[in-house]
């Protein structure tokens, strides 16, 4: 079983549109959940991150976590073409020797103006 | 302030040559982990270190190897280069801390991107 999964897309949305991108993690003692934009030929940049179970808003983007179902997903308010990239989630462990960010395979996001 | 510095940017080598590759964390944080990005695999950790010591280490040959400076600047390693190790070598930088508190968000550097022939 893949640690952190997502659907690689891509995933094709109108401007305008909510975004919406799903994660599922195997590990049930993952701490805290991450997403990041990756633009093609960049590095990844963070978007925002969560730890409780809930949803956290920053401007256009919702985080939602729920630990019980082990998802965690991203919305993207009012879509724009400068939103195109691949979205990366990623799941921080710590317990025992695991100090380490699992990244999934990303989802690559299109908007259409 | 400064983001996460890695050099070089771009590097070409042969097969069975050897691979330096730097990585200057931001200011204050202590914790770098080192990543290979491939088309096919995306993104795969390769080891994380904390006060010069390697606490977790992915899943790749004893070819790559890493360490951290007391200054908190990391290099990483890769000998007897292979075709399959072509990638870009992205390095992150953290304070390292209690989950709540962010201080375990990476910063990534724009990374390292190395070409074997």
């Amino acid at each position: 079983q893949k640690e952190v999964e997502q659907n690689s897309g891509p995933l094709s949305v109108p401007e305008g549109a909510i975004a919406s991108l799903n994660c599922t993690y195997s590990d049930r003692g993952s701490q805290s959940f991450f997403w990041y934009r990756q633009y093609s030929g960049k590095s990844p940049e963070l978007i925002m991150f969560i730890y409780s179970n809930g949803d956290k808003e920053d401007g256009r983007f919702t985080a939602q976590l729920n630990k019980a179902s082990q998802y965690v997903s991203l919305l993207i308010r009012d879509s724009q073409p400068s939103d195109s990239a691949t979205y990366l989630c990623a799941v921080w462990n710590s317990g025992g020797s695991n100090y380490k960010l699992t990244f999934g395979k990303g989802t690559l996001l299109t908007v259409n103006p | 302030k400064a983001g996460v510095t890695q050099t070089p940017r771009y590097l070409i080598k042969t097969r069975g040559q050897q691979v330096t590759l730097s990585c200057s964390p931001i200011s204050g944080h202590r914790s770098v982990s080192w990543y290979q990005q491939t088309p096919g695999q995306g993104l795969q950790f390769l080891f994380e270190y904390f006060s010069e010591t390697q606490r977790n280490k992915g899943n790749f040959p004893g070819r790559f190897s890493g360490r951290q400076f007391s200054n908190s600047r990391s290099e990483m390693n890769v000998s007897t280069l292979e075709l399959g190790d072509s990638a870009l070598y992205l390095c992150a930088s953290s304070l390292a801390g209690a989950a709540s508190s962010g201080a375990n968000v990476l910063t990534f550097g724009a990374g390292s991107r190395l070409t074997v022939l």
